[in-house]
Formats: structure tokens, sequence, C-alpha cells
């Protein structure tokens, strides 16, 4: 039961448009969500997150957006950048304190190419 | 970067042969994890940490098995391997919040294992 989904395993984009990466869960109990941007062969990167009482979050280029009542998030790369180009995984996490702090369920996984 | 270190980088194992992976962190954070990558699945979490000798299972520990003797060690053992094993290996760190929520996890740099 994926209750990360990222719907889509790629996207292509012209340079300096906006690129917009879609993420949807079915936890309710998921309280804080991020997205991870991962070249090949390194390990992820974080890049930006949001907790859930917030609706908007915004670090540059990079914006999150959170619907809780679609249970659904986005990533906003405005305006887009060859660099950009690598795969971009959302997360979720759900507080439990304790011992089980920080575990993070993740989506597939989307596949960005910035096009010059 | 985190100050996170995976050994090996790459590996070619025998099926049935007992392979360990090693995360090395160098900053003192309590909490220590392992996931896997796999196309179509994303990161899925293997065992978690939370101190010395103190562990717990992931979404996905049947064959595997860690251990944490020192605060900055943490291995992952696969105890028989098999080709469903065959994957790329992310140990990560998550730096404790004064804000509980925040659980920005920092990856190093993968072991990719191959199970022939």
């Amino acid at each position: 039961d994926q209750q990360v989904k990222q719907n889509s395993p790629s996207l292509s984009v012209q340079e300096g448009r906006i690129s917009i990466l879609n993420c949807d869960y079915t936890n309710s109990m998921f309280d804080y969500f991020l997205w991870y941007k991962k070249y090949p062969a390194e390990g992820p990167t974080f890049l930006i997150s949001i907790s859930s009482i917030k609706d908007k979050n915004e670090d540059g280029r990079f914006t999150v957006f959170l619907n809780k009542s679609a249970k659904h998030l986005s990533l906003h790369i405005v305006p887009s950048q060859p660099g950009d180009s690598a795969v971009y995984f959302c997360a979720a996490s759900a507080y439990a304190g304790g011992t089980s702090y920080g575990k993070l369920t993740f989506g597939q996984g989307t596949i960005l190419t910035v096009h010059p | 970067d985190a100050g996170i270190t995976q050994s090996p980088r790459h590996k070619v194992t025998e099926t049935g042969t007992p392979v360990t992976l090693r995360c090395h962190q160098t900053e003192n954070h309590r909490y220590m994890y392992w996931y896997r990558q796999d196309p179509g699945h994303g990161l899925r979490l293997i065992h978690y940490s939370y101190g010395v000798k103190d562990t717990d299972k992931g979404e996905v520990s049947d064959g595997y098995s860690v251990s944490r003797s020192k605060t900055e060690d943490f291995l992952l053992t696969l105890e028989s391997a098999t080709s469903s094993q065959t994957s790329v290996y992310f140990c990560a760190i998550t730096r404790q919040h004064q804000k509980p929520l925040n659980t920005e996890a920092f990856f190093g740099q993968g072991t990719r294992l191959t199970v022939v």
C-alpha cells in the first residue's frame, strides 16, 4: 500500500518556464512533508519542507504547496534551470515522538528534465 | 554535508553470502536510518536506530539486521544475500530540532549492491 504517490514518472520543461511536481498521500496522520532532489550516483539532497499547519512555504525558486483536504502537495520551481534536472522525491512523516522519530515515507520519484 | 560516510560504495556478492554495509557519521546524531532505493518504489526504510544498541524495524526489514555499538557507526547486514536485495542502500541521519515535527533527513552517498 503506497501511502505517498507521485503519479508522474517524468516531466520535461523548457528552461525559464515553471516546473510543477505533484504528490498525493493517503495517511491523514502525516504532519510534515519534504521534497528531495537526487542526482545520479549521489544521495538524496533535502530541498524544502512544509508542516501541516501551513499551506505554502517558499525558498528562493522553490515553493511547496500543501492542500490538506485533498491530501496533495506540489513543488513549484520558477524559473526552471538545466541544473534542476534530477529525480525529485516527495516524502512524509508522522510525528510519533520518542523512538519513532524521523521515519520518512517516500513517493516513487519524478524525473525532471529541463531543456536549454 | 552531514558528515556521513558509507562503505563500500560498490559491492558485488554472490547469492547466499553475508554482506555488511557500514555507515559512519561524525556529528554525534542520535537517530540513524537505513533505506533502500528501487525503481518504482522510491526509498523504503529498512531499519533505524534511536541510540547505541537501540534499533527497530522499518517497512522492509526481512532478511536484514542492524547493529549500533557506537554512536558514530550503524551497520546493515544481509544475513544471506538474495538477488531481490540488489539495490542502492542509503544511510541517513536526522538532526533533532527544538521543533519536533521537523524531520529533515540527510543522506550519505549510497552503496550500490549487486547480488549475483
